[in-house]
């Protein structure tokens, strides 16, 4: 069984809808929970970066974080097609000084497409 | 600030040869982290260097190795290439914020082993 699961999807929605991205995970070491949006061909771009239950808003993205349910999510509200990527989460513990030592442990990705 | 960078971009070996991937970090980040990037693995640690010295290393073998040099730059090194090594190799950057890394990555480096 894997650290982190998420749905691969693909997951379609219309322009305008409110779009929710899910990953459970099994270690409770993990501390540190980030979301990384993905295009064709390029390198993961940083969206949402949080390390405590709870809700954070950032715009139109909103990540979650339930610790004792080990479940993380993502809703983009109002989504345009320029959201159309690949959505990875990932996670790291937190080591002595608080640092991750560079290894965070990813999902596979969900495939999103946002159709005009 | 300029972004993460990554050279070469793209990269076709064959099996049994050697391959050296660079990447520089954002101006001021001191660690660099590798990761592989495959359709049926997804992303997968490699290793992470901070100040010259490799903190954490994935489970990869042996072939897979790395360095850093002082002014944060990085390369990682693959020998005896397999076809199995074809993959988006990513790089990233990371700062402490004070309370957790942030980490940033490049556009990646395509290899590919024929």
């Amino acid at each position: 069984q894997k650290e982190v699961e998420q749905d691969p999807g693909p997951l379609s929605v219309p322009e305008g809808a409110i779009v929710s991205l899910n990953c459970t995970y099994s270690n409770s070491a993990f501390q540190y929970f980030m979301w990384y949006r993905q295009y064709s061909r390029k390198g993961p771009e940083l969206l949402m970066y949080t390390y405590s239950s709870g809700n954070k808003e950032d715009g139109r993205f909103t990540a979650q974080v339930d610790k004792s349910s080990k479940y993380i999510s993502l809703f983009i509200r109002d989504s345009q097609p320029s959201d159309s990527a690949t959505y990875l989460c990932a996670m790291s513990p937190m080591n002595a000084g608080g640092t991750s030592y560079g290894k965070l442990t990813f999902g596979q990705g969900t495939i999103l497409t946002v159709h005009p | 600030k300029a972004g993460v960078t990554q050279t070469p971009r793209y990269l076709i070996k064959t099996r049994g040869q050697q391959v050296t991937l660079s990447c520089s970090p954002i101006s001021g980040h001191r660690s660099v982290s590798w990761y592989q990037q495959t359709p049926g693995q997804g992303l997968q640690f490699l290793f992470e260097y901070f100040s010259e010295t490799q903190r954490n290393k994935g489970n990869f073998p042996g072939r897979f190795s790395g360095r850093q040099f002082s002014n944060s730059r990085s390369e990682m090194n693959v020998s005896t290439l397999e076809l199995g090594d074809s993959a988006l190799y990513l790089c990233a950057s990371s700062f402490w914020t004070g309370q957790g890394d942030e980490q940033y990555f490049g556009p990646g480096t395509r290899l590919t082993v024929t």
